[in-house]
């Protein structure tokens, strides 16, 4: 079945960091992939979206990577601040369908 | 901006009560979903629908029902609300077509007692 692995431990990094968050997905080829910010006890907020044939994308200080060979994908955040603290979830869609497929997400803190 | 607006923020029902959850977009998106977020479980969908009366189960449809008589409003039904339903509920929308944002609400708190 498909299925998407996200690091459930909590990262904690400290701030002025890079954090790299993980998604690795098996069983599945999707075209697109997106990336989502959750806040506690509120929805999920766009970020990023990548499509298969885009190795790299980003935007201010994020940035997504695709590798479809290794069916990974990387959410960088650079010059991390304490407001980046938050639970990250990555979203792959099914071909062919409207249907997205969400991880269970990580949960990063930036300390100051 | 697109605003997903769920009705109740907070439910608290006993068990066998009809519950409805409602949810309104106003960006004429014609997607719209209704997910549930559990700890551990990560957002699963329960239906979806692509257009005014058009619906299709997701991963957990069953004690779910759902409507969508107006673009603009995609209601979820609890037949009769059971414990294990105690959850958070997640309306979305988006344009039609794979690479669009889904936009989110805010989320509905239900717990069933």
């Amino acid at each position: 079945s498909q299925k998407i692995e996200q690091n459930s431990e909590a990262l904690n990094i400290q701030e002025g960091k890079t954090a790299t968050l993980t998604c690795n997905y098996t069983n599945y080829s999707p075209a697109y992939l997106q990336w989502y910010r959750q806040d506690p006890g509120r929805g999920p907020v766009f970020l990023l979206l990548i499509r298969e044939n885009e190795k790299e994308k980003r935007k201010e200080r994020l940035k997504v990577t695709f590798d479809t060979t290794l069916k990974q994908s990387l959410f960088h955040i650079t010059a991390s601040q304490p407001a980046d603290s938050a639970t990250y979830l990555c979203a792959l869609d099914t071909f062919g369908t409207y249907k997205y497929i969400f991880g269970t997400g990580t949960r990063l803190k930036v300390l100051a | 901006d697109v605003k997903v607006t769920q009705s109740s923020r907070y439910l608290v029902k006993r068990t066998g009560e009809k519950v409805f959850l409602e949810c309104v977009q106003d960006m004429d998106h014609e997607n719209m979903f209704w997910y549930r977020q559990d700890p551990g479980l990560g957002l699963r969908l329960i239906y979806f629908s692509y257009d005014v009366k058009m619906k299709e189960k997701g991963d957990i449809p069953e004690g779910y029902s759902v409507s969508r008589e107006k673009k603009e409003r995609f209601s979820l039904i609890l037949e009769s609300a059971s414990t294990n339903q105690t959850s958070m509920y997640l309306c979305a929308s988006s344009l039609s077509g794979v690479r669009n944002t889904i936009y989110f609400g805010e989320g509905s708190w239900l717990t069933v007692v």
